[in-house]
């Protein structure tokens, strides 16, 4: 079955610490890769996607993740987290043409000041 | 820009009682989708939509119906409201682009079961 696995349900990190969020998601195919963020109160918004190309791909605020097929990951990654990246991380994967989306369980991201 | 719109943003329900979840996009997206939050679950679909007059069920659709009338609303319809559904639910729109396509997300209706 096709699913999603994020590693990490809960990270505290102090500002200025780098960011990795581990994702692995499980599906032979060929796939779409996206990761959204939902700041508190707020709907969610895509960071970035990879669907062909460069497997390393940059997003909006500075985050980034590559895409490893050998490892069936998309891990996100920010050299240097804010405050303001407090906020729950979504990693999705999608197949064929439809936009249907298969969520992880989602990280929660808390930064301190 | 509008983009996705839910309404109501909180609902409280009885047991046993119904109600619709109102969904509209303007960004004459063709795909439409509605998926529920759950705490530590991530988000699950329970149905979307390929265009007017085309629905199909998603992961979770059991309890819960929809129509789709017209490009722009997708709504979501509840007909006996049970505690299994108190959730966080999201409609979402894309366009029909092939991979890739980024899908928009309404601000969500956290609905009680009580």
């Amino acid at each position: 079955a096709q699913s999603v696995s994020q590693h990490n349900h809960h990270v505290i990190l102090s500002e200025a610490a780098s960011l990795e969020l581990g994702c692995n998601y499980s599906y032979g195919g060929t796939v779409n890769l996206f990761w959204y963020v939902q700041y508190p109160g707020q709907h969610l918004q895509l960071l970035l996607k990879y669907f062909s190309g460069d497997p390393l791909v940059k997003g909006i605020k500075g985050f980034e993740a590559e895409f490893i097929k050998s490892k069936f990951s998309f891990n996100l990654r920010k050299p240097s987290v804010q405050w303001s990246d407090t906020a729950e991380y979504f990693c999705a994967f999608g197949s064929g043409n439809t936009g249907k989306l298969i969520f992880g369980q989602g990280t929660t991201l808390q930064v301190k000041p | 820009n509008a983009g996705v719109t839910q309404t109501p943003k909180f609902r409280i329900l009885k047991i046993g009682q119904s109600m619709t979840l109102q969904c509209t996009q303007d960004m004459n997206h063709n795909y439409m989708y509605w998926y529920r939050q759950d705490p530590g679950m991530g988000l699950k679909l329970i149905y979307y939509s390929v265009g007017a007059g085309i629905t199909d069920k998603g992961e979770v659709p059991n309890g819960y119906n929809v129509s789709r009338s017209t490009t722009e609303d997708f709504p979501l319809r509840l007909e006996l409201a049970a505690p299994s559904q108190t959730s966080v639910y999201f409609c979402a729109s894309s366009k029909s682009e092939g991979r890739g396509t980024e899908a928009f997300f309404g601000q969500g209706t956290r609905l009680t079961v009580v």
